[in-house]
């Protein structure tokens, strides 16, 4: 199986902060790796896959980079809507794995 | 626009199995071009994979949840099942069932959940 380590596990921001989550993946994927947001009780929402492609409807304030094994999320200007958890889940092999997921809090 | 939505019992005995239905609805689930997939979350934990299935039958699973796993397909009813046995308490979980395409694509389509809780 391939191992997904994001880091920090947990990351406080103000509104209008620039914020950046990193994932790793233990062997290469290429670029078929996707990130989601997850509100509590919610279902997870696709933001970005093929590392880099912004999912329809997402804002443009979300960006992915990487490829191989490493990955990076970026929220350019943090909104309140915005807090949450995110997960990374690589999408190049069976069984898909996720990251263990990266909780955006209110500073 | 697609739908997708779980429903099953939310309370299974432990030893015995978990079984829970995805209904879609919008779209069909014969469609050459996705999988469909089930995912769960333990309370305050990460998602986990459990398995996928084309409209044909095709089926991948977690290895480590393999022995326990059967997913089965349901063209006519546009519905696709889980099913889980021998739970333990370890499989307290909100269980969520999801599209995604062929190809290496994530999931695009989710449902909103069904809490399964193993108590006896």
């Amino acid at each position: 199986d391939i191992q997904m380590t994001q880091s920090p596990s947990s990351v406080s921001a103000s509104v209008g902060d620039r914020v950046t989550i990193t994932c790793r993946a233990s062997r290469g994927i290429s670029s078929w790796l996707a990130w989601y947001q997850q509100k509590p009780g919610k279902a997870p929402k696709l933001l970005i896959y093929a590392a880099s492609s912004l999912q329809s409807g997402v804002p443009s304030r979300f960006s992915g980079s990487g490829s191989g094994t490493d990955f990076t999320l970026t929220i350019s200007s943090l909104q309140p809507e915005d807090f949450a958890t995110y997960y990374c889940q690589q999408a190049n092999i069976f069984p898909r794995t996720f990251g263990q997921g990266t909780k955006v809090e209110i500073k | 626009q697609l739908q997708l939505q779980e429903s099953g019992p939310g309370l299974v005995k432990p030893s015995e199995t978990l079984s829970l239905t995805c209904t879609v609805s919008g779209g069909s689930i014969s469609s050459s071009s996705y999988y469909w997939g089930w995912i769960r979350q333990p309370p305050g934990k990460g998602l986990e994979w459990i398995g996928s299935i084309f409209y044909s039958g095709s089926t991948y699973y977690n290895p480590s949840l393999k022995s326990r796993v059967t997913i089965s397909v349901d063209t006519s009813k546009n519905q696709f099942s889980l099913n889980l046995s021998s739970v333990t308490a370890a499989d307290t979980a909100v269980y969520y069932c999801a599209r995604h395409p062929l190809s290496t694509r994530p999931f695009d389509y989710w449902g909103q959940g069904a809490l399964v809780t193993v108590s006896s």
